[in-house]
């Protein structure tokens, strides 16, 4: 079966700094991985996913991922933390009954 | 998103009454799920649906039961509601299997006391 799992469930960066925020996933198929993030009281926004192809994926507000077959990682970063990059991150794969398997969620807090 | 609706969007019940929730949407995508969202568990499959009145258990089924008449509404029934069962709950659609990403609802804040 399919899992992912989010390394560090608080992540504390200075704006403008870095955002890097783990992911490793278990997959006995190509595993279709996704980024979301969730703002206070709000749902979840898809910010990437990766299905095939390029390794490296683009999503929205900067932020970006590489597929890394050979560590079964899936990392989340972003160059430079913006105030507004508050939230909380959930990584996800993609199960076989087209339900979505998600990792604990890692709270990102951007210190000004 | 405009596409999805859950409601109530906050309910304090009970231990032992019934509680329903629903989810509506206005896309008419085939596929919708219910998840439960708890502090260290992210988020956990409840029950989904890829068709009227064709429902399938998830990961945390137990307690829960769901239905799906029309296309548009997914509800979720807790018969017997316990403090366990506090959590923020949230619905999600997607068009069919070959879309990947899913579609979050802006979920419904659930106590039971």
């Amino acid at each position: 079966a399919q899992s992912v799992t989010q390394l560090g469930s608080h992540v504390s960066v200075s704006e403008g700094a870095l955002v890097l925020l783990r992911c490793n996933y278990s997959s006995s198929v190509p595993p279709y991985l996704f980024w979301y993030v969730q703002y206070p009281n709000q749902g979840l926004q898809l910010l990437l996913k990766y299905t095939t192809g390029a390794t490296l994926v683009k999503g929205i507000n900067g932020f970006e991922a590489e597929f890394k077959k050979s560590e079964t990682s899936f990392h989340l970063t972003k160059p430079s933390a913006h105030m507004s990059d508050a939230a909380e991150y959930f990584c996800a794969v993609r199960g076989n009954n087209n339900d979505m398997r998600f990792g604990a969620g890692t709270r990102l807090t951007v210190k000004p | 998103d405009a596409g999805i609706t859950q409601s109530p969007r906050h309910k304090v019940t009970e231990t032992g009454t019934p509680v329903t929730l629903r989810c509506h949407q206005t896309e008419n995508h085939r596929y919708m799920y219910w998840y439960r969202q708890d502090p260290g568990h992210g988020l956990r499959l409840i029950h989904y649906s890829y068709g009227v009145k064709d429902t399938d258990k998830g990961e945390v089924s137990d307690g829960y039961s769901v239905s799906r008449s029309k296309t548009e509404d997914f509800l979720l029934t807790l018969e017997s509601a316990t403090s366990s069962q506090t959590s923020v709950y949230f619905c999600a659609i997607s068009r069919d299997r070959a879309e990947i990403s899913y579609t979050f609802g802006s979920g419904t804040r659930l106590t039971v006391v």
